[in-house]
């Protein structure tokens, strides 16, 4: 069976400092991988997506950027975090090719 | 481009009470509506899956509508119970892409 892991579950990080927040799934190959927020008072919006190594595709223009280095493993980053980068993340992967998307526990960030 | 609406923001029922949540889509060229549950703090917990082909699934005391010409979705929880209370997102199912509504937040009274 397949599970999605992501850590840390919990991060506080003071405005300016750099983010990495990684995602990895076990029990499958080739999947989609995809990273949403979920902003204080705001709807889950999808972020960024993967296909494939090293492809990755932006919804929203932001501060954060994505990188895919392996097969299964997405990583969202930031070079300087703003106060607007607070809020819940989530990874998530499918099948290649299939629409169903399985959801990571999430981590929450705390920019002060 | 896709908007989910979820009516209402916040509901707050007795125990017992069968509700309904309503979830409304703008575009109704989707391939499949999810239900989902979220507890204060945590992740997502998928409830139901409704394929466009589908009209309604059931789990339990669940049991999710989907009307893809009116675009909308219905999430019907029998007999509620505290243990019921989170927030609840609907999201309509593209490609690539996941568009959840902004959720009900659901409290059940003891």
């Amino acid at each position: 069976s397949q599970t999605i892991h992501q850590w840390p579950a919990t991060l506080v990080q003071p405005v300016g400092s750099p983010l990495s927040l990684e995602c990895t799934v076990e029990g499958t190959s080739n999947p989609n991988l995809y990273w949403y927020r979920q902003a204080a008072g705001r709807g889950l919006q999808l972020l960024f997506y993967s296909v494939g190594i090293g492809q990755i595709s932006s919804e929203v223009p932001q501060n954060l950027s994505a990188s895919r280095p392996q097969d299964r493993q997405f990583i969202l980053s930031s070079k300087k975090l703003l106060l607007s980068d607070s809020g819940f993340y989530l990874c998530a992967w499918s099948f290649r090719g299939q629409e169903t998307q399985y959801f990571g526990p999430g981590t929450r960030l705390l920019v002060l | 481009k896709q908007e989910v609406t979820q009516i209402p923001a916040a509901l707050s029922v007795p125990e017992g009470e069968n509700l309904v949540l309503n979830c409304s889509f703008t575009d109704s060229a989707i391939y499949n509506l999810q239900w989902f549950r979220q507890d204060p703090g945590k992740g997502l917990t998928s409830l139901l899956l409704i394929q466009s082909s589908q009209r309604e699934q059931t789990s339990g005391r669940l049991n999710a509508s989907l009307d893809k010409s009116s675009g909308r979705s219905t999430l019907y929880i029998a007999a509620s119970q505290p243990g019921d209370s989170a927030t609840y997102l609907c999201a309509v199912i593209g490609t690539y892409k996941y568009i959840f509504g902004t959720g009900t937040r659901l409290k059940v009274l003891a």
